[in-house]
């Protein structure tokens, strides 16, 4: 597709649980973040990938929370042992300039639930 | 690292009137860019406009215009002629050279018919 493509559009997982978020940027974008929007907030930076590395983590709130890009495009963000205060939606993003001072295209988010 | 404030929760107007949502912003960086993204009920966050901390011109297009006053660090962004089209939260962000962009809390703007 033409745009950020993230899935599952839902997840509605059990406390402790591990959860996987994919995120498919826009082609050639080599600049990918992964946000945090809790209701009635302003998205919340989490990470920011320049090709296949993080070039910045300081976002994720601990060590549960990993993000990876292998080949430099399609990303991961994986939450493990999931807790309520981690329902929110994660919103993925891309931008086709190295250095980020121009428009993020994002996606219409992963809506995760944590019973 | 800057931070961006929308006092504004929730605006609500009658179609056709004009609307002005505001954004002040808190930054130590001399270098900075200051954007409006709109998120319509989908959950898409759509970019409207950039602006950086060297150009203070104000900026029209189409039924959309921002103000840039660095005086009173605000970047305040006024809808003329609503539609009920134009519904929706309205984001203020800021960033520096660096990686992260920092979202205001968002206002919700309601246009009604």
């Amino acid at each position: 597709g033409a745009g950020v493509s993230q899935t599952p559009s839902n997840k509605v997982t059990e406390k402790g649980k591990y959860v996987e978020l994919r995120c498919d940027p826009i082609s050639g974008h080599t600049a990918l973040y992964w946000y945090r929007q809790s209701l009635g907030q302003g998205p919340e930076f989490l990470i920011y990938f320049q090709g296949t590395g993080a070039a910045d983590d300081s976002g994720l709130p601990n060590d549960r929370f990993f993000a990876v890009r292998p080949e430099g495009s399609v990303s991961t963000l994986k939450i493990q042992r999931t807790e309520r205060g981690d329902s929110a939606v994660y919103l993925c993003a891309s931008s086709p300039l190295a250095v980020n001072t121009g428009e993020l295209f994002f996606g219409e988010g992963s809506r995760l639930t944590v019973l | 690292a800057q931070k961006v404030t929308q006092a504004q929760t929730e605006i609500s107007v009658v179609e056709k009137e004009d609307v002005t949502l505001d954004c002040v912003y808190e930054t130590r960086d001399t270098t900075y860019y200051l954007f409006w993204y709109k998120q319509p009920p989908s959950g898409e966050l759509v970019f409207l406009i950039r602006r950086n901390s060297f150009d203070e011109q104000n900026e029209i297009s189409g039924r959309y215009s921002w103000n840039f006053q660095k005086s009173t660090s605000s970047f305040n962004f006024t809808i003329t002629a609503s539609q009920v089209v134009d519904s929706a939260v309205y984001f203020c962000a800021a960033s520096n050279t660096g990686n992260q962009f920092y979202f205001g809390t968002g206002t919700s703007l309601t246009v009604i018919p």
